[in-house]
């Protein structure tokens, strides 16, 4: 069936680094995918989209690559900073009303002073 | 322009009582989400409504869980008849119309309403 997943389930970056936080999908047929993060005690909260005809997508010091040859999917966030530690989801988009999302277990973020 | 709203954000109940839990989407989103998340896991998709219709609850359980979404009001997911395997955090996602020609839209999640049964 339809999955997605993380290959890190912790990752732990010193602050002023890069982090790359990845995540697999097997829905082949899936054309929007989300990056969430969430906070201790919180809802997640929504950082960067991209839909399937992109390959790239830009915000405030994060990025999302979409690979779609391997289905693929992988959250970059430039100069980390202590407030990124978190739990960061990937959603993907299932269904047949295309409003069903299918959310991997999370990687948690921690970033070392 | 106030973000989705939960509430209770922590409910007690004990075993065999009811819950309801209560989500105000934001202001213009038509389309209501609810998941499930247990801790250290990720969040599992229940039920996707518009007002007064059940789109699609492939993800809710059939038995003792439903959810409605009334023309007036919040959208209302209630348990009847708790059991300890129903504690959890439930968290509620509102979206608009996504544009014409796109599947979807972003799904701006709410603070989550935590549920403990005894």
């Amino acid at each position: 069936g339809e999955s997605v997943g993380l290959h890190l389930p912790t990752l732990s970056v010193q602050e002023g680094d890069n982090s790359i936080i990845n995540c697999a999908y097997s829905n082949s047929a899936s054309d929007y995918f989300i990056w969430y993060k969430q906070e201790s005690g919180k809802g997640p909260q929504f950082i960067i989209d991209i839909r399937s005809n992109m390959d790239k997508r830009q915000g405030q010091r994060v990025t999302v690559l979409l690979n779609k040859t391997v289905k693929h999917l992988s959250l970059q966030i430039a100069a980390t900073q202590p407030g990124d530690s978190a739990v960061y989801f990937c959603a993907e988009n299932f269904g047949s009303y295309g409003q069903n999302f299918v959310f991997g277990p999370g990687t948690r973020l921690s970033v070392l002073p | 322009n106030a973000g989705v709203m939960q509430n209770p954000r922590h409910l007690v109940r004990r075993r065999g009582q009811e819950a309801r839990l209560r989500c105000s989407p934001m202001k213009g989103h038509s389309h209501v989400y609810w998941y499930r998340q247990l801790p250290e896991e990720g969040l599992k998709f229940m039920v996707y409504l518009q007002k007064e219709n059940i789109i699609d609850e492939s993800g809710m359980p059939k038995e003792r869980f439903s959810a409605e979404f009334p023309k007036e009001g919040p959208s209302i997911l209630r348990i009847q008849q708790v059991v300890r395997g129903d504690s959890a955090a439930y968290f509620c996602a509102s979206s608009t119309t996504p544009p014409r020609g796109v599947s979807t839209d972003t799904q701006y999640f709410g603070p989550g309403t935590r549920l403990t049964v005894l």
